[in-house]
């Protein structure tokens, strides 16, 4: 199994503040790399697919960068709405495996 | 607009069998593009991928969990069903289902969106 590994854990940051998160895949998985926003008791939510392309929807202040194992998401302002977990996914090839999720929480 | 909602009991004994529903609307599994999955969050863990079936019936299912998974569809009810067998309380999680595309020709896949999932306690 490729394993996903995510840092931080979690973080805590303001208003405002950018804030990267990185993800690092066991083995390369090209561009095969999603970003989801989870919310407790809401649906996960697509960010990023393809390491960067913009899912339909969200706003711009989120970018995905990254190829072959390294990985970064990008919260360019951090907006109220934003404070969630936040997971990768590789979907390079089954089993399709998380990161363990980064918690951004309000400083 | 594409939905998902899961159904099933919110509480298992050990030992039995889960059975979970996913009844979706917007979209026909009928297309190769086209896929539904399972996906699971035990409290305070990270997201587990389940299983997946495809709109040619192809299914695929996480190793770990292989022989307890069977994933069908009924495609004229729009519904994709999960049995999970010997429940355990290491299986108490949060199961989502999730509506999965594949782009062409490069095979990017993404599952979006997701429903809100279902709570299942396993309990004696």
């Amino acid at each position: 199994d490729i394993q996903m590994t995510q840092s931080p854990s979690s973080l805590s940051a303001s208003m405002g503040d950018r804030v990267t998160i990185t993800c690092r895949a066991s083995q390369s998985i090209s561009v095969y790399l999603n970003w989801y926003q989870h919310k407790p008791g809401k649906a996960p939510s697509l960010l990023i697919y393809g390491a960067s392309s913009l899912q339909s929807g969200v706003p711009s202040r989120f970018s995905g960068s990254g190829s072959g194992t390294d990985f970064t998401l990008t919260i360019s302002g951090l907006q109220p709405e934003d404070f969630a977990t936040y997971y990768c996914q590789q979907s390079y090839t089954t089993p399709w495996t998380f990161g363990q999720g980064t918690k951004v929480d309000i400083k | 607009q594409i939905t998902l909602k899961e159904s099933g009991p919110t509480l298992v004994k050990p030992t039995q069998t889960l059975t979970l529903t996913c009844t979706f609307s917007g979209f026909s599994l009928s297309d190769r593009a086209v896929a539904v999955g399972w996906i699971r969050q035990p409290p305070g863990k990270a997201l587990e991928w389940l299983a997946l079936i495809y709109g040619n019936d192809e299914k695929r299912y996480s190793p770990s969990l292989n022989n307890r998974l069977t994933i069908t569809k009924d495609t004229s009810k729009n519904q994709v069903v999960l049995s999970l067998t010997n429940m355990d309380s290491v299986d108490t999680a949060t199961y989502f289902c999730a509506h999965r595309l594949r782009l062409f020709p490069s095979h990017i896949n993404y599952f979006d969106p997701w429903g809100l999932g279902a709570l299942v306690t396993v309990s004696s």
